[in-house]
């Protein structure tokens, strides 16, 4: 069974400042899809990124950027020149090619400090 | 475009009444419907999901059931809510397979 695993419940960073959110999945599947879905205190969903597992590029969206490294199951997500508007729980999640269903960590809150 | 409609986004509900939620797409057809719940502190759920409008799967069996009316209509309900269905529940929605998902504003539920 796929699993997904976000080691940090909680983390902050200083306005400006860079900080990189962890997650680690488990699947014998060779193609899927990774996501970094962003939750502000508004609790609606906001997929930030995505990373399909054939592409070797890292995904990047401004200043979003991952680090897939697929051998190790590892997704991270860099938050660069952070923003008090990126304050939020940050979710990893996984969707394979073999299944319709997303399973997703049990999240990231991210607190930036002016 | 796409969007998603949820609701509603409160609701407050005594022991032991029924539940109905209710989700729309527009601007997609056959979409892949989700139903997800969030707790307290905790991740997503996924409790059921459906990939056209007569299949239905329930991951977790619990008080709980879905129906598919329509293609882009998704409605999650109980006939006799418990205090443990409290929570957050999201819908989503997808095309095809290997996408990313698109989420609904969420309902928090909470029974008393």
């Amino acid at each position: 069974a796929q699993t997904v695993t976000q080691s940090q419940p909680e983390m902050s960073v200083q306005e400006a400042e860079t900080v990189t959110l962890s997650c680690t999945y488990d699947t014998s599947e060779s193609n899927y899809y990774l996501f970094w879905y962003k939750q502000p205190p508004s609790r609606q969903m906001i997929l930030v990124i995505r990373q399909e597992a054939y592409k070797q590029q890292n995904a990047t969206e401004n200043r979003f950027s991952v680090n897939f490294q697929k051998a190790a199951k590892s997704f991270s997500l860099k938050i660069s020149d952070s923003q008090l508007g990126d304050t939020a729980m940050y979710f990893c999640a996984f969707i394979g090619s073999g299944t319709y269903k997303y399973i997703f960590g049990t999240g990231t809150r991210l607190k930036v400090l002016a | 475009s796409q969007t998603i409609h949820q609701w509603p986004a409160t609701l407050v509900q005594p022991v032991g009444s029924p539940l109905s939620l209710e989700c729309t797409v527009e601007g997609t057809s056959n979409p892949n419907l989700y139903w997800y719940r969030q707790a307290a502190g905790r991740g997503l759920q996924l409790l059921f999901y459906s990939i056209g409008i007569d299949q239905i799967s329930s991951e977790v069996p619990q008080n709980l059931s879905a129906s598919r009316p329509q293609d882009r209509q998704f409605i999650l309900s109980s006939k006799k809510l418990l205090l443990s269905d409290s929570g957050f529940y999201l819908c989503a929605w997808s095309v095809g397979i290997v996408t990313e998902a698109f989420f609904g504003q969420g309902t928090r539920l909470t029974v008393v």
